[in-house]
């Protein structure tokens, strides 16, 4: 059981140039969310999606688009990116409210 | 505004050396406390979620409790695969969009 994949694991990107995060979970779970995790910050909340074809802001959220076309995949998107979106990013997912995330293994985005 | 703070930032520890990590918090309206691992290069893994002050989660040498302001982790015992990163998040009325995370305590347990 794979749990939350997320891809690709490393990418380095030059300032301007746009990518796009894959997460997919195999556990049908219905709310997804993007979070970035800086050196001495907490998990931020960038978006959320509480069901296919939704999407919400959170904390964190300019700079930064997604979707959710289908309920196990989860898309983030940088436009442009900037050298202040070097960061590790997380894909979560959960089956229902208040119940525990589940994690991936995260991305690590580097912007120069 | 909604605040988690966890104490210390970094402990060390000798293998059977037993210690507690703080996390302290300020939210309305409490809904859930969780706490997480987190191992370099890998996402948080679950551990607990509390829910009322007074409530306790044990799971091998980890023992969680929760007061009204503060929630403690104890290691009892520990040996050197526990260090990693503990995480503590609260979560405000409304949903998981609701949830805030402390910075982490990070634990060596030397051998």
């Amino acid at each position: 059981n794979a749990g939350v994949t997320q891809t690709p694991k490393f990418r380095v990107l030059k300032t301007g140039q746009s990518m796009t995060l894959l997460c997919a979970q195999d556990m049908n779970h219905e709310y997804m969310y993007w979070y970035r995790q800086d050196p001495g910050m907490g998990l931020r909340l960038i978006h959320y999606s509480v069901g296919e074809g939704t999407t919400a802001k959170g904390e964190v959220p300019d700079g930064y688009n997604v979707s959710r076309l289908k309920k196990q995949n989860f898309l983030l998107g940088l436009e442009s990116a900037a050298p202040s979106q070097t960061s590790v990013y997380f894909c979560a997912s959960q089956n229902q409210m208040r119940s525990p995330l589940h994690f991936g293994n995260g991305t690590r985005l580097t912007v120069t | 505004e909604d605040q988690v703070t966890q104490s210390p930032e970094a402990l060390r520890l000798q293998e059977g050396e037993s210690s507690s990590l703080n996390c302290s918090y300020t939210v309305s309206g409490l809904r859930g406390l969780f706490w997480y691992r987190q191992d370099p290069g890998k996402g948080p893994e679950f551990l607990f979620t509390l829910y009322s002050a007074g409530e306790e989660k044990e799971k091998e040498r980890l023992k969680a409790t929760l007061t009204k302001k503060e929630s403690f982790l104890h290691i009892t015992a520990p040996k050197p695969e526990d260090s990693a990163t503990y995480l503590c998040a609260v979560q405000a009325p409304g949903g998981s969009e609701k949830l805030v995370f402390g910075k982490g305590t990070k634990l060596t347990v030397n051998p």
